[in-house]
């Protein structure tokens, strides 16, 4: 079956830190990979996505790149902001079937001024 | 503007009592989707709409109930079956079924059992 693992937050930095939260995955096919952000009392909002080898997706200064060889998508940021404190949440969806949106368990991000 | 609606954002609830949690959009989707939130255990799929007057099981649909008679509602009734209802539910839309193509969410309903 299809499953995404993230590394456990919370991740805490100070702004203007490097910022990177580790997602990988497991999928039948050739899946479309996405990073959804979660603002506190929240619903999800769509971040990046990327859809097929070496593709990167990019948004808000953050990027990822779908790495199938080490079947990857990591989030990064050059330069977090304090904006930035929210849960991330990597996500897949396979291309074999109908398919859905599969989440990893999600990172806590802290940012401090 | 397009979107999704849920409602209401807030919602308690006895023991024992079935509670129903709206979800309308605007978006011309076919697909619909609800998930449910719990802290540290990420979004787990209820049940799903492909089409009106369709749905599947998705992973935890045990103690809840669908119905999608029209193409913007899928109301989610959570039953007095589900033992642990205290949670965060976020429900979603996709118009188009290629993978690609991400999901919509709602803002979300916050159910407590009081």
């Amino acid at each position: 079956g299809n499953s995404v693992t993230q590394m456990e937050g919370p991740v805490t930095l100070s702004e203007e830190a490097f910022l990177t939260i580790n997602c990988t995955y497991t999928a039948t096919g050739y899946p479309s990979l996405f990073w959804y952000v979660q603002y506190p009392g929240e619903g999800l909002q769509l971040l990046l996505k990327a859809t097929k080898a070496d593709d990167k997706g990019s948004n808000k200064g953050f990027e990822a790149t779908y790495r199938k060889e080490t079947t990857s998508f990591h989030l990064e940021k050059g330069s977090v902001q304090v904006s930035d404190s929210a849960v991330y949440f990597c996500a897949l969806i396979s291309n074999s079937g109908y398919s859905t949106l599969t989440f990893g368990k999600g990172t806590m991000l802290l940012v401090s001024p | 503007d397009g979107g999704i609606t849920q409602s209401p954002k807030y919602l308690f609830r006895k023991e024992g009592q079935n509670v129903t949690l709206s979800c309308e959009q605007n978006l011309n989707h076919d697909a619909m989707y609800w998930y449910r939130q719990d802290p540290g255990q990420g979004l787990r799929l209820i049940y799903y709409s492909q089409i009106v007057n369709d749905f599947q099981k998705g992973d935890i649909a045990e103690g809840y109930s669908v119905s999608r008679e029209k193409k913007e509602s899928f109301p989610l009734t959570v039953t007095s079956a589900q033992k642990n209802p205290t949670a965060f539910y976020l429900c979603a839309s996709r118009g188009d079924s290629r993978p690609n193509y991400g999901y919509t969410f709602g803002s979300g309903t916050r159910l407590t059992v009081v």
